[in-house]
């Protein structure tokens, strides 16, 4: 059964400070990994998406990287801001019976501090 | 082009009630997959439809159920709500079953009194 988790819970960093967040998972029969971000009460709003044949993926001051073999994803945000703030949820994609779903961490809350 | 809507934001209903969430896909998305999120935890997968059928089931009991409509929009069913039913109820839609990114809607938000 696939398990998804992160690390650390929650992190409160001052502003200007770069940060990782840190996902894994147990199973590496993966099709990609998702990271969003969810701000508190609203939806999630994807911020990469690495295929399973992908190292990393960049977006502005995110940087993504996936290693299938040791079941690992960091997201990296360089210069973190006060905007920055939100809950961050890695999802793995996989397929089973044909059906392709997300499983999702628990999350980790971000705030940065002014 | 619209983007994955849910209806309504948000909801208060009483235990034993019944209540019906709705989605309408992206445009040109055939698939909706629902998901619940508790307070503080991740997303989990209840179901997925595709050609108005559900074709995979997380670990939710009979009280979920769903309908997918020809025009591919789509209805979450709860029956004999539980408190521990509140939650974010998120849709998500994509082209196709297999291995395409889903696309995910606001959210409807629950609260079971």
């Amino acid at each position: 059964k696939q398990e998804v988790t992160q690390i650390p819970a929650a992190l409160s960093v001052p502003e200007g400070e770069n940060l990782v967040l840190n996902c894994s998972f147990t199973d590496s029969a993966i099709y990609n990994l998702q990271w969003f971000r969810q701000d508190p009460g609203k939806g999630l709003t994807s911020l990469l998406l690495i295929q399973s044949s992908q190292r990393e993926q960049t977006s502005g001051r995110l940087n993504a990287s996936l290693d299938k073999s040791s079941g690992r994803s960091t997201l990296y945000i360089a210069a973190s801001q006060p905007g920055d703030s939100a809950t961050y949820l890695c999802a793995v994609g996989l397929s089973t019976s044909g059906t392709y779903k997300y499983i999702f961490g628990t999350g980790t809350r971000l705030k940065v501090l002014a | 082009d619209a983007g994955v809507t849910q209806s309504p934001t948000h909801l208060i209903k009483t235990r034993g009630q019944q209540v019906t969430l709705r989605c309408s896909p992206k445009s040109g998305h055939d698939t909706v997959s629902w998901y619940q999120q508790a307070l503080g935890q991740g997303p989990q997968f209840i179901f997925q439809y595709y050609e108005e059928e559900e074709r995979q089931r997380g670990n939710f009991p009979d009280r979920f159920s769903g309908h997918q409509f020809p025009n591919y929009s789509s209805e979450l069913n709860v029956n004999a709500l539980l408190l521990g039913d509140s939650a974010l109820y998120l849709c998500a839609s994509s082209l196709g079953r297999a291995k395409n990114i889903q696309y995910f809607g606001a959210g409807t938000r629950l609260s079971v009194l």
